[in-house]
C-alpha cells in the first residue's frame, strides 16, 4: 500500500475517446503532481498542484486537463489523444512545495495505451 | 538549470556482486537528494535520502553519501540480491522547486 492509489491500472482509448485518470491520496499531503514516462525517456513532470491551486504546468498540450478538487484527489482529463501519448501516468503527493527535502510519494500508475 | 546525470544503463550483475550506480547534480540553490527505485509494474518508491553535505542515506542495504566536493550522490550496495533488480532513478530538489530526476538506470541481478 503505497497510500497514493491511482485508478485505472491500465487504459486503452481511440483518439476520439474522452477518459479520465484518477489519483487519490491517504497521506495529509498538500501538493499533488502528474509525471508521465515514456519507455527510453526520461520522467516528465506535467502538472503541479499545492493545496489545490495548480502552480506548474510544463508545456503540456491542451488534450491534458487536471483538476484537482481538493487536495486529496487529483485527475486527469483526456480527450482527442494521440498514439504518442502512450504512457505510463504516475501520480505522486509530497507533504507541500515549500521544503527541498520533502519526498514524493508516488501511486503504480495509469499504463495508458492509445489506439 | 537545474538537472542530474546518471551512468547509463542497462547494469547487469551477479547476485553478490558489488553495485556501484553513478549520479551527479547541479549543486544551485543547495539541493537535497534522492535515490528512488522502481520495480516492474510499479511506480516509484523512495530509497534514500540526504538533505546536505556529508549525509548519508541509507536503506535494505544501499547507501549513498552527498558530496558537495564532487556534486555527487553514487548508489551503492555490497552485495545485491535478483530481488534488487530495477530502475534506479536519481533526484535533486532545491527549495519549492519541483523534484528533478535523472534518466534512469535499469538494473538486472542474476543468480
Amino acid at each position: 500500500e503505497t497510500g497514493v492509489t491511482q485508478t485505472p491500472r491500465h487504459l486503452v482509448m481511440g483518439m476520439t475517446n474522452k477518459k479520465s485518470l484518477k489519483c487519490e491520496q491517504h497521506l495529509g499531503h498538500n501538493a499533488m503532481y502528474w509525471y508521465k514516462q515514456s519507455a527510453k525517456k526520461p520522467l516528465e513532470l506535467m502538472f503541479v498542484y499545492n493545496f489545490k491551486e495548480q502552480t506548474e504546468n510544463n508545456s503540456v498540450p491542451s488534450r491534458f486537463s487536471p483538476e484537482c478538487p481538493n487536495s486529496s484527489h487529483l485527475f486527469l482529463h483526456l480527450h482527442t489523444l494521440q498514439p504518442e501519448d502512450s504512457a505510463l501516468y504516475l501520480c505522486a503527493s509530497s507533504q507541500d512545495l515549500d521544503r527541498g527535502g520533502s519526498p514524493l510519494h508516488f501511486g503504480n500508475g495509469t499504463r495508458l495505451t492509445v489506439t | 538549470g537545474d538537472s542530474v546525470t546518471q551512468m547509463e544503463g542497462p547494469v547487469t550483475l551477479s547476485e553478490e556482486a558489488f553495485l556501484t550506480i553513478n549520479c551527479t547534480y547541479t549543486a544551485t540553490g543547495y539541493p537535497s537528494l534522492f535515490w528512488y527505485v522502481q520495480y516492474p509494474g510499479e511506480g516509484l518508491q523512495l530509497l534514500l535520502k540526504a538533505t546536505k553535505a556529508d549525509d548519508k542515506g541509507s536503506n535494505k542495504g544501499f547507501e549513498a553519501t552527498y558530496r558537495k566536493e564532487t556534486t555527487s550522490f553514487h548508489l551503492e550496495k555490497g552485495s545485491v540480491q535478483v530481488s534488487d533488480s530495477a530502475v534506479y532513478f536519481c533526484a535533486r530538489r532545491a527549495g519549492n522547486t519541483p523534484l528533478v530526476f535523472g534518466k534512469g538506470t535499469r538494473l538486472s541481478v542474476i543468480a
